[in-house]
Order: C-alpha cells, then structure tokens, then sequence
C-alpha cells in the first residue's frame, strides 16, 4: 500500500527553468510534509517542509505548495541549476500518530546546462 | 551544524555473518529511526525507537533484525544472519519530535553488501 506516491520517476529541465516535482498522499492524517534531496551514495538532505495549516511554504529557490483537498503537494524549484540534479523524495508525517516518515519512491531530476 | 553520523560507510559481508551498522545520532535528539534503500528502490522504513524501546517496526524488520542504544550516543543496527537480498543503503536518522520542528536528519549512510 504506497501511501505516498511520486508518479514521475525522472524529469529533464533546463537550466533557468522552473522544475515542479509533485507528490500525492492518501492518508488524510498525514499533517506534516517534508522534501529531501539525495545524491548516490549519499544520505538524504532536507530541503524543505511544509505543515498542514500552510498551503505554501518558501525557502530561496525552493517552495512547497500543499492542496490538502487534493491531497497533493509539489515542489517548485526556480530557477534550476545543474547542482539540483538529484534524486527528490516527499516524505509525510502523521505528527498525532507514531511519527513514522513515510517516503515515496523518489523523482530523478535532471538539469540540463 | 550537528548531524547524525554512520560507521562504516561500506561493509561487504558473507551471507550469513552477523553485521552491527553504528550510528551517532544528533545529541540533543531523543527519536531514533533506521531506513534502508535497496538499489533503485524507494527509501523504506525499519524501526523507529525512543526511551530505550522499539516504537514501531516494519514487517521487514523480522526477528533476525535488532536495535541497541548501548550508551548515551550510539545506536546500533544489528542483522543476526545476513541474506543476499539485506545488501542496501542503510540509513540512520534522528529527530527531536517537534521541539523545535519536525524534520527527521538522515545519516551518510552504510552500504552493505552481503555476498
């Protein structure tokens, strides 16, 4: 049972144009939201969160857009650079629960120069 | 900035062997979790722990999996009799459960290679 799922396993964009990369989730308890940002071999960065009670949240070049009806959010990255080429989970968080993360399975982005 | 840190980086084991994966969660952290990504796939949750205890484990945490807090830093993951299909990225995280936010902090990582 995938209950966060990330549909688009790559993207290509070009360098300076915006990247969207979307997440939908399907349980309405999850409250708490969070991007990561993952090279090979490498562990998991955070990149940006968002709670519930936003519909957006920004940092820099990045935000996060929540629709919690549609039980959708995505990550804008604007304007891309080369260095953001990397693999981008969605993790949700059901903070009444256990705080367990779940992540999704993870889009590759790449951005070309 | 504080971050969680993982020992070794890279193990190759016999199928079999037992394998202990080392991590030092961020200090001040109180919540521990262990996720594992087996190549290609998605980052799959094991086992969380708080106050010294299990709080949740996945079904693919099974009897040959254990965690230990042996001191006042380490946290350990122990596999008992290693499988081929164990080889993957494991990866230790902290949080502070909502003290000061919600965001879990990811270790380096351990790749363990079981052959």
């Amino acid at each position: 049972d995938q209950q966060v799922k990330q549909n688009s396993p790559s993207l290509s964009v070009q360098e300076g144009r915006i990247s969207i990369l979307n997440c939908d989730y399907t349980n309405s308890m999850f409250d708490y939201f969070l991007w990561y940002k993952k090279y090979p071999a490498e562990g998991p960065t955070f990149l940006i969160s968002i709670s519930s009670i936003k519909d957006k949240n920004e940092d820099g070049r990045f935000t996060v857009f929540l629709n919690k009806s549609a039980k959708h959010l995505s990550l804008h990255i604007v304007p891309s650079q080369p260095g953001d080429s990397a693999v981008y989970f969605c993790a949700a968080l059901d903070t009444s629960g256990t705080y367990k993360y779940i992540f999704g399975t993870g889009t590759r982005l790449k951005v070309l120069a | 900035e504080p971050e969680v840190t993982q020992t070794p980086s890279h193990q190759v084991t016999q199928m079999g062997q037992e394998v202990i994966l080392r991590c030092v969660p961020i200090s001040n952290h109180l919540y521990f979790y262990w996720y594992r990504q087996i190549l290609g796939q998605k980052v799959e949750f094991l086992v969380s722990f708080y106050n010294n205890e299990i709080s949740e484990k996945s079904e693919i945490f099974d009897d040959q999996f254990s965690v230990e807090r042996p001191d006042g830093s380490n946290f350990t993951l122990k596999i008992r009799s290693t499988k081929l299909e164990d080889s993957a990225m494991y990866f230790c995280a902290s949080s502070d459960r909502g003290r000061t936010g919600n965001t879990i902090y990811f270790g380096e990582g351990s790749w363990l290679t079981v052959v």
